[in-house]
C-alpha cells in the first residue's frame, strides 16, 4: 500500500514568515494529493490539493509543488498569521483510499 | 461543497456496553465511507471501508467483530464499537468522496470516552 511521510514533524515560525512542509509518497501510481488543516478536535479541512498531471498550485498564501519523478510534494505558506497555527497533514491516493502523513503542527508566533 | 454529517459528536460510555456512531451524506449518494481513528496529536488511522450492500474491508490489525461497520444504505454508514474498553477511546472520523480521485468530505468527528 501507499505510505506517505511527512517532515517536519513541528514548525514554529514568526508571523509574516513562510512556512514549508514536506511529503514523500511509495506508490508511484498516487495521482491525487490533497492537503488537510485540522484544529484541535475538529475535522480535517482541505486546503489545497494537486493532481499528478500538474506540477505546481498556487491558492492565494497557499501553494503546492509536485516532483512525480522524486516522489514528493511539498506545502508553502506565504505571510503567517496567527490563525494558520494548526495540525497540517499531507495525503496520498491512487485512487480513492487516502493515506495519511503523520501531521506537522505549525505555530505561528506573533 | 458535499456535507457529510456524523452523530454523536462527543459520547461516553462504561466498559463492556456497545455504542454507534453515524456517518451522513446530506448531499449526495455515497457508495463508499472510510472510518478513521485518531489518537492525541496523531495521524488518521484507516479503519476501514464501508461499501454500500456489502460486507466492509478492514485494514490490517482492525478488529472487525470489535468494530462493525453497516453501510445499508447509499447516505448512511454505521460504525459500533462493541464490547468497548478504555483503550477504545479516541477521535473517529468518518469520510466520503463524491468519486475517485476527487476532495473528500469529512465528517465533524466522534470523541468516545470509555469509563
Amino acid at each position: 500500500g501507499e505510505n506517505v511521510e511527512q517532515h517536519p514533524s513541528t514548525l514554529s515560525v514568526q508571523e509574516g514568515d513562510s512556512a514549508v512542509i514536506k511529503c514523500t509518497y511509495s506508490d508511484s501510481a498516487s495521482n491525487y494529493f490533497p492537503w488537510y488543516k485540522q484544529e484541535l478536535g475538529k475535522r480535517p479541512q482541505l486546503i489545497i490539493d494537486i493532481r499528478s498531471n500538474v506540477g505546481e498550485k498556487k491558492d492565494q498564501r497557499i501553494a503546492v509543488t509536485l516532483n512525480k519523478t522524486a516522489k514528493h510534494f511539498s506545502l508553502h505558506i506565504t505571510e503567517t498569521q496567527p490563525e494558520d497555527s494548526a495540525v497540517y497533514f499531507c495525503a496520498a491516493t491512487p485512487g480513492y483510499k487516502l493515506s495519511f502523513g503523520a501531521g506537522t503542527t505549525v505555530t505561528v508566533r506573533a | 461543497g458535499a456535507v457529510v454529517s456524523q452523530h454523536p459528536s462527543r459520547v461516553i460510555c462504561k466498559s463492556g456496553t456497545s455504542v454507534k456512531i453515524e456517518c451522513r451524506s446530506l448531499d449526495f449518494q455515497a457508495t463508499t465511507m472510510f472510518w478513521y481513528r485518531q489518537f492525541p496529536k496523531k495521524s488518521l488511522m484507516l479503519m476501514a471501508t464501508s461499501n454500500e450492500g456489502s460486507k466492509a474491508t478492514y485494514e490490517q490489525g482492525v478488529e472487525k467483530d470489535k468494530f462493525l461497520i453497516n453501510h445499508a444504505s447509499l447516505t448512511l454508514s454505521t460504525l459500533t464499537v462493541t464490547s468497548a474498553h478504555p483503550e477504545d477511546s479516541s477521535f473517529y472520523i468518518c469520510s466520503a468522496f463524491l468519486g475517485g480521485n476527487t476532495e473528500a468530505f469529512f465528517g465533524q468527528g466522534t470523541r468516545l470516552t470509555v469509563v
